[in-house]
C-alpha cells in the first residue's frame, strides 16, 4: 500500500515550457487534490476533484489545468510554465465523497518544480 | 474564506522542553481543526485532528492540542520534546467542507 504517490520529484522548466505533474493513490479514495506550498504562506489549494470526473477551482487556480482520469489519478498541468509557479506541489487525497470536512486528507512526497 | 495564523515562525528548544505552539483563525461557524507534521524528507501527515466533542484532542507521539472556541485557537502542546521532533508544523482548518486553509507553518529545531 504505498498511499499517494507523486512524479516526477523534482523538475526544472524554462518560462513557457509545459508539464504535468502526475498523482495517483491506491487508497480508493473519493477525493483529490493539488496544493501548492511556498515559504511562508503555507500550503494553498489549486484544484479539487469531488469524484471521478468532477474539478473544482481552489483558492489559486490560475495558469493550472487538472484532469481527473479515473478514481486513482489526479494530474496537474502547467500550460505555459511562468517563475511564479516554482513552488512545492503537493497532491493529497481522502476518503468521502465531495470532501467531508472532517476526513484526513493523506499526502504525497512532493514535487519540487523551478522555473528559470 | 477562514484565514490561519501561526504565531511562531521558527521555535528552537532542547530536549525534554515543553512545547506550545499556537494556532488562530478567522471563522466564526462549525470548523473541524487538524494539524499536520512534516519530518525532514518526508510527507505531510496528520497529527491530530478535532471536529466534535472532547476539546482536548490527543494525538500521534505524545502530541495534544485544546480547541477554544470563545478564543478561536487550537494550541499543540507535547509536554516533553525528543530530537525526532525536529519537524514543521501546519495548522489547518476548514469549514466542514474540503477547502482546508492552512497556516504558514512553524519550524520547530530541537537540540539534543
Amino acid at each position: 500500500n504505498a498511499g499517494v504517490t507523486q512524479t516526477p520529484k523534482f523538475q526544472v522548466l524554462k518560462t513557457g515550457q509545459s508539464m504535468t505533474l502526475q498523482c495517483a493513490q491506491d487508497m480508493n479514495h473519493n477525493s483529490m487534490y493539488w496544493y501548492r506550498q511556498d515559504p511562508g504562506m503555507g500550503l494553498r489549494l489549486i484544484y479539487y476533484s469531488a469524484s471521478e470526473g468532477t474539478t473544482d477551482k481552489g483558492e489559486v487556480p490560475n495558469g493550472y489545468n487538472v484532469s481527473r482520469l479515473n478514481k486513482r489519478e489526479f494530474s496537474l498541468r502547467l500550460e505555459s510554465a511562468a517563475p511564479s509557479q516554482t513552488s512545492v506541489y503537493f497532491c493529497a487525497s481522502s476518503e468521502a465523497l465531495s470532501g467531508r470536512g472532517s476526513d484526513t486528507q493523506y499526502f504525497g512526497p512532493g514535487t519540487r518544480l523551478t522555473v528559470l | 474564506a477562514q484565514s490561519v495564523s501561526q504565531h511562531n515562525h521558527h521555535v528552537i528548544l532542547s530536549e525534554a522542553a515543553s512545547l506550545e505552539l499556537g494556532c488562530n483563525y478567522s471563522y466564526g461557524g462549525t470548523v473541524n481543526l487538524f494539524w499536520y507534521v512534516q519530518y525532514p524528507g518526508q510527507h505531510l501527515q496528520l497529527l491530530l485532528k478535532y471536529f466534535s466533542g472532547d476539546p482536548l484532542v490527543k494525538g500521534i507521539k505524545g502530541f495534544e492540542a485544546e480547541f477554544i472556541k470563545s478564543k478561536f485557537s487550537f494550541n499543540l502542546r507535547k509536554p516533553s520534546v525528543q530530537w525526532s521532533d525536529t519537524a514543521e508544523y501546519f495548522c489547518a482548518v476548514n469549514s466542514n467542507d474540503y477547502k482546508l486553509s492552512f497556516g504558514a507553518g512553524t519550524t520547530v529545531t530541537v537540540r539534543a
